[in-house]
């Protein structure tokens, strides 16, 4: 399997305080992508990035941010997190439509 | 509406039934497509692509129908391992980005 790692991969926190989730890849695949899964909705993609420096927003992207200063990491960032972000969120990398892998997940809970 | 829909399910099927899943999508500009499966609490992971002219992968078969915007799935001879949820996916060419239905699950009994 690709090497992509997500961190941490439970994380409870309070609402208003910042999160930052990371995800790391030794793979130097030219895309990376953050999404939440939710039970009704599915996967939607939050933003991804297409090089270092280089992000964009993806369908659900209001209350986070994202930095991509190398290219093997991709950081997500909920600025002041709200119990509407719980959610299960992966990252997953690519370099062909084909070649999507995911990572582990990150399991947020906002109390 | 949403971009790639399914049937949420689930599927309850005895072991050994064939089993399809259907999924449609709205953007016409959607390149590629994907079959996605995703076990409870794990990632999704790439099961096979989509082609116009159908293909086949052991027990699975996946068919396009553009002039529909319809993708199909096929499971002959299900096993109890295939349960899980099966994720419909439509590539968009720009940012090289993946859309998921909301998945269909299923479940495969003894």
């Amino acid at each position: 399997d690709a090497g992509i790692t997500q961190s941490p991969r439970h994380k409870v926190t309070e609402t208003g305080t910042p999160v930052t989730l990371r995800c790391h890849q030794t793979e130097n695949h030219r895309y990376m992508y953050w999404y939440r899964q939710d039970p009704g909705h599915g996967l939607r993609l939050i933003h991804y990035s297409y090089g270092v420096k280089d992000t964009d927003k993806g369908e659900v992207s209001d209350g986070y941010s994202v930095s991509r200063s190398k290219t093997e990491d991709f950081l997500l960032t909920l600025e002041s997190a709200t119990s509407s972000q719980t959610s299960v969120y992966f990252c997953a990398i690519s370099e062909s439509p084909r070649g999507y892998t995911f990572g582990s997940g990150t399991r947020l809970t906002v109390v | 509406r949403k971009e790639v829909e399914q049937d949420p399910g689930p599927f309850n099927v005895p072991e050994g039934a064939t089993v399809a899943f259907n999924c449609t999508y709205s953007n016409s500009a959607s390149q590629s497509f994907f079959w996605y499966r995703q076990d409870c609490r794990k990632e999704p992971k790439l099961l096979m692509s989509v082609y116009s002219s159908g293909n086949e992968d052991g027990r699975f078969t996946a068919q396009l129908n553009r002039a529909s915007q319809y993708i199909s799935l096929l499971i002959r001879d299900s096993k109890l391992s295939d349960s899980a949820t099966y994720l419909c996916v439509a590539h968009n060419n720009a940012g090289n980005m993946l859309t998921f239905g909301g998945g269909t699950r299923l479940m495969v009994k003894p």
